[in-house]
Parts: C-alpha cells; structure tokens; sequence
C-alpha cells in the first residue's frame, strides 16, 4: 500500500515567509509525528498527534511553529516569519497506534530560507 | 532526560564482511523500546530493526541482529555479510512507554566496498 507522502519535497522561501509544509499518513494510522532534521544531526522531535489531537508538542520550538490534523488523517506543520535557521529537512511519520510501535517516515520536505 | 549516543560517526565495511555499529542511551524509565533506522540518500528513514526493553532475547532480522546490553545501557547493531545496498547513514533511536516521541543520536555513516 500506500507509504507516508509529504508535499512539497523541496520549498525555497524567503526569511519572513511563511511556509506550510504538508504529510499524508498511512491510512488508518492513528498516531501521526513531526520531526526535523538539520544536516549533519539526527531527527528531533517536533510534535506528536493522537488523531486530531496534539498530544504532546513540547518539541516545537517557539511560536512561530504550528501544526494542525482537523480531520485525524493529513497533518499541516505551519511556520510563521521563517529564520533561515530553520532551514531543515522536515519529517512526518505515521504508526498505527501507540505503545512503541514503529513509525513509518516519510520522505521529507527539505526548507531551505534564504 | 533520554539520550542516545552514537560515537561513531562513520564507519567502512567491507563486502560479504561483519560490522558492529555502537550505539549507548540513557533513560530513567523502565518501559521502553529501541530502534535502529536507516537513511539512504532518498532521505526516508527506514526501520532495521527493534527491541523491547523488558525482553531478555536480542531481536534479530535476517541478517541484521542486536547485542542488547541493558545493565550497560548499550545496543549494539551487527549487519553480516553487509551488501553495498547496506551503505547508509544508521541512526539509534529510543522511546520511553507513555511519551511517543522518538530520541535519535546523531546517526553513523556506514560506507560498504566492493
């Protein structure tokens, strides 16, 4: 079936932008995960949702970062004013449930903010 | 806090040889589970392979196998007879039972020669 999609694979912006990155989860997957990457590091978590709701977003960096899953499928990670640190290779994953499973990654959205 | 440690940070094999990536972690909890993933170029993260905590036996997966050492904190991942199409970068990561999020270390690159 079907794996994680994330769209766009790449977005260019300029800092003071705002961007919205999109994920498509696998479907029936409950538990969705944002993360993002910087070169060189390993994935750091963003946030994590149990259907539609953000069921710990303790890893989102400031304010500026947001991200919504209305419907307990597609997840939008939103960011106001972008700083050209964030500037990342951004992650979804989806799982079926929680408990340890493993989560299933998507390929990436790479920001870059000029 | 968790914490994953990764002190490799590259590593080369050889074809049709053995290699043995480190990997050590901190965590104050008693209920959790441990990841290996890996990341070609296309940048999706893709599950090798996992551990649960509270089970004595080392979790294998044809050729991919674990040393669990969890007196020492210590997971090792042991790839035989490593194929080219095993050059990545491998990334340890952990998840504490009750928080879904994910705790990676910073990843080793893994080069195989033909």
């Amino acid at each position: 079936g079907a794996g994680v999609s994330q769209t766009p694979s790449n977005k260019v912006t300029e800092k003071g932008k705002y961007v919205e990155l999109r994920c498509d989860p696998i479907s029936g997957h409950t538990a969705l995960y944002w993360y993002r990457q910087s070169l060189g590091q390993g994935p750091e978590f963003l946030i994590y949702f149990q259907g539609t709701g953000a069921a710990d977003d303790s890893g989102l960096p400031n304010d500026r970062f947001f991200a919504v899953r209305p419907e307990g499928s597609v997840s939008t990670l939103k960011i106001q004013r972008t700083e050209r640190g964030d500037s990342a290779v951004y992650l979804c994953a989806s799982s079926p449930d929680r408990g340890g499973n493993e989560q299933f990654f998507g390929p990436g959205t790479r920001l870059t903010v000029l | 806090a968790q914490t994953v440690t990764q002190s490799q940070p590259e590593m080369s094999v050889q074809e049709a040889e053995t290699v043995t990536l480190s990997c050590t972690y901190d965590t104050s909890e008693s209920d959790y589970y441990l990841f290996w993933y890996k990341q070609p170029p296309s940048r999706q993260m893709i599950l090798v392979i996992r551990q649960e905590a509270y089970k004595q036996q080392n979790a294998t997966e044809n050729r991919f196998s674990v040393n669990f050492q969890k007196a020492a904190k210590s997971f090792s991942l042991k790839i035989s007879d490593s194929q080219l199409g095993d050059a990545a970068m491998y990334f340890c990561a952990l998840t504490q039972g009750g928080s879904e999020k994910l705790v990676f270390g910073k990843g080793m690159k893994l080069t195989v020669n033909p």
